[in-house]
């Protein structure tokens, strides 16, 4: 089975300061990697995936993430984030139609 | 275009009791995953709902069972209610012909209590 690692529970930071929310994989064979975000008293929502190509991927409200088969890792970044952005943060992975998530990354950003 | 609905959004049972959660696919999916989120805890995989059958199943007792029916949508029963139950059941639908690469779409939850 496939285990996904986030290094860190809690991320607290200041508004538009950058930000990097780590992710690992276990996998030795191609999977499809995904972040999604959960606000309070909601459901995740997708913010970007990676599937083939360019290893660097964006969402539309400025977070990127970058895929390295080498570290087997699937950071996210964000060069400076909002008070909106304050929230839950999972990476997944998805392999043989089953998606495996990691634990979460609260980002709290603090005015 | 109506995402993923799941009922109800909250409910308190007693040890021993049991519980259904329903949950409408988004339109257009095929496909429903359950997903049990404890509080501090990222989505565990309960099981998936393909064609009216259990396709895939995670680490979760027989005590969890569900059904999909004609039109997509999905129950997830809990029976003999255990206080570790209580979580956040998450419904997530995906269209399985998306060559692999499709993502799940979630509800908002059917948060349980167990007391």
């Amino acid at each position: 089975a496939q285990s996904v690692t986030q290094l860190d529970s809690q991320v607290p930071v200041f508004e538009e300061a950058p930000v990097e929310l780590r992710c690992n994989y276990s996998s030795s064979v191609s999977v499809y990697l995904f972040w999604y975000v959960q606000y309070p008293n909601q459901g995740l929502q997708l913010l970007l995936k990676y599937l083939s190509g360019s290893t660097l991927v964006e969402s539309i409200n400025g977070f990127e993430a970058e895929f390295n088969k080498s570290q087997t890792s699937f950071h996210l970044r964000k060069p400076s984030v909002h008070i909106s952005d304050t929230a839950e943060y999972f990476c997944a992975v998805k392999n043989f139609n089953k998606f495996y998530f990691g634990s979460g990354t609260k980002l709290n950003v603090k005015p | 275009d109506a995402g993923v609905t799941q009922s109800p959004t909250h409910l308190i049972k007693t040890r021993g009791q049991q519980v259904t959660l329903r949950c409408s696919p988004k339109s257009g999916h095929d496909t429903v995953s359950w997903y049990q989120q404890a509080l501090g805890q990222g989505p565990q995989f309960i099981f998936q709902y393909y064609e009216e059958e259990e396709r895939q199943r995670g680490n979760f007792p027989d005590r969890f069972s569900g059904h999909q029916f004609p039109n997509y949508s999905s129950e997830l029963n809990v029976n003999a209610l255990l206080l570790g139950d209580s979580a956040l059941y998450l419904c997530a639908s995906s269209l399985l012909t998306s060559g692999g690469t499709g993502e799940l779409f979630f509800g908002e939850g059917s948060r349980l209590t167990v007391l």
